[in-house]
C-alpha cells in the first residue's frame, strides 16, 4: 500500500535561508510524486511533480525537488526563502492504475524576518 | 487550462439536513473525480473515487449512505452529505483527472459547517 511520511510537522527558517522539506514514500512501483502548498482555508496549489525522467524537478516560485529512488525520498528545496513562503506544504504520492493520491501529514513552514 | 470549480465555497446548515456540493471541470473532460475531506490542521483524506457513469468507490471507513456521490457527466460530480451532523463539519475538496496523465486538478474546496 502507498504511504507518505513528512517527518517534520513544523519548520522555522529565517528569511533568506535555504529550505529543505522532507518527504519519504512507500510504494511498490515507480511513484508519481507531488508537492503542494495550501494557504489557510484555501485549496491546493501544485508546486511541482515528478512522473519520470530527470530526477531533479524544477517547480514554481523557485522550488525544486529531487527524486531519490534508493532513499524513497522526494525532498523539496529552495535556496532562499521569502516571507511569503510561510504556509502548509503537502507531499503526495500517486498510484498508477487507480490514480489515487495519498497525502503526507503536512509541514507548516514559519519564516522569521 | 485544467480548472476545477466547486460550489458552494461555504455552506452552513442545520443538523439533520442534507447538503449538496458540486465539482465541475471547466475546460476538460474528467474521466475520474475524487472527493477528499480535511479536518482543521490535518491532511487530506481520500473519501471516494468516482468515474463517469459508474458507482463511486468509497475508501474504508467512509459511509456510502452518508456521503452520496454522483458523477453524471464528464464534467460534473456531486457530493451530498445526507442528514448532516456537527461532526460532518469539515473542508471538502474535489479533484478531477483528465485523460492524458496521472495528475489530479483540485478545486478550491467547500467549507461545511453543521449547526
Amino acid at each position: 500500500a502507498q504511504s507518505v511520511t513528512q517527518p517534520d510537522i513544523h519548520i522555522t527558517v529565517s528569511e533568506g535561508a535555504s529550505l529543505e522539506l522532507r518527504c519519504n514514500y512507500s510504494y511498490g512501483a515507480t511513484p508519481y510524486l507531488f508537492w503542494y502548498v495550501q494557504s489557510p482555508g484555501q485549496g491546493l496549489q501544485l508546486l511541482l511533480k515528478y512522473f519520470s525522467g530527470d530526477t531533479l524537478v524544477q517547480g514554481i516560485k523557485g522550488f525544486e525537488a529531487e527524486f531519490k529512488r534508493s532513499q524513497s525520498s522526494f525532498n523539496l528545496r529552495k535556496p532562499s526563502v521569502h516571507w511569503s513562503d510561510a504556509t502548509e506544504y503537502f507531499c503526495a504520492v500517486g498510484a498508477s492504475g487507480t490514480y489515487k493520491y495519498i497525502f503526507g501529514t503536512g509541514t507548516r513552514l514559519k519564516v522569521l524576518a | 487550462g485544467a480548472v476545477v470549480s466547486q460550489h458552494p465555497s461555504r455552506v452552513i446548515c442545520k443538523s439533520g439536513t442534507s447538503v449538496k456540493i458540486e465539482c465541475r471541470s471547466l475546460d476538460f473532460q474528467a474521466t475520474t473525480m475524487f472527493w477528499y475531506r480535511q479536518f482543521p490542521k490535518q491532511s487530506l483524506m481520500l473519501m471516494a473515487t468516482s468515474n463517469e457513469g459508474s458507482k463511486a468507490t468509497y475508501e474504508q471507513g467512509v459511509e456510502k449512505d452518508k456521503f452520496l456521490i454522483n458523477h453524471a457527466s464528464l464534467t460534473l460530480s456531486t457530493l451530498t452529505v445526507t442528514s448532516a451532523h456537527p461532526e460532518d463539519s469539515s473542508f471538502y475538496i474535489c479533484s478531477a483527472r483528465g485523460t492524458w496523465d496521472n495528475e489530479q486538478f483540485f478545486g478550491p474546496g467547500t467549507r461545511l459547517t453543521v449547526l
